[in-house]
């Protein structure tokens, strides 16, 4: 079936370094989703991605989608401990006319004050 | 506008029992999907309801299944529990149909442990 693979699995990071995960995909997406799990916590929405080559900022975080958009990347500038959780990418495919949201393995962010 | 409402929080059961979950989606959502969240495989798609119809399945055994209700309420039941089901199940509704588009609200999720 598809898959969202996405990396690294962990990440562990000083406060002010920046961090970086990557999602990929084998086939092309209709779009992108990017959720945030703070620990403890459900998953919430960040941000979707839909046209190819896209560029979102939301202050401190940067979404990208591929030209080709089956690749995706989260990167975050300086981060704070308010930072801390698991950041999850969902791909949505589409078969006939029927979609489904895939949801990579996530990446999760340690910050060291 | 209330967020999407799961119950129980917490549940322990035993091998070979059954458990019912239960999910109130925000108030004008029709689409209701449930994923189980382990540590080594993440979030996986379980079944998505649009209007009392489930519209998409994920890969579980059919010891695993759900319904929606008129007030778009979902219920997921697994029965013959086995120690994998140990999770935590989330409910998301969305406002479109068939995961298209909408972004997913999730529900603070209920923890099953199966001893």
């Amino acid at each position: 079936g598809q898959q969202v693979m996405q990396i690294p699995q962990y990440q562990h990071v000083q406060e002010g370094e920046d961090f970086t995960t990557y999602c990929n995909s084998s086939t092309t997406l209709s779009n992108i989703q990017w959720y945030k799990q703070r620990p403890g916590g459900h998953p919430v929405f960040l941000i979707q991605l839909v046209k190819s080559g896209e560029v979102k900022k939301q202050k401190r975080l940067t979404f990208q989608f591929g030209e080709a958009k089956k690749n995706s990347s989260l990167h975050i500038t300086a981060t704070q401990t308010t930072d801390v959780g698991t950041y999850f990418c969902a791909g949505l495919y589409y078969g006939g006319s029927q979609g489904n949201l895939i949801f990579g393995k996530g990446t999760k962010l340690s910050v060291k004050p | 506008k209330a967020g999407v409402t799961q119950t129980p929080r917490y549940l322990i059961k035993t091998r070979g029992q059954q458990v019912t979950l239960s999910c109130s989606p925000i108030s004008g959502h029709r689409s209701v999907s449930w994923y189980q969240q382990t540590p080594g495989q993440g979030l996986q798609f379980l079944f998505e309801y649009f209007s009392e119809t489930q519209r998409n399945k994920g890969n579980f055994p059919g010891r695993f299944s759900g319904r929606q209700f008129s007030n778009s309420r979902s219920e997921m039941n697994v029965s013959t529990l086995e120690l994998g089901d140990s999770a935590l199940y989330l409910c998301a509704s969305s406002s479109q149909l068939g995961q298209n588009t909408g972004e997913l609200f999730f529900g603070e999720g209920s923890r099953l442990t199966v001893l």
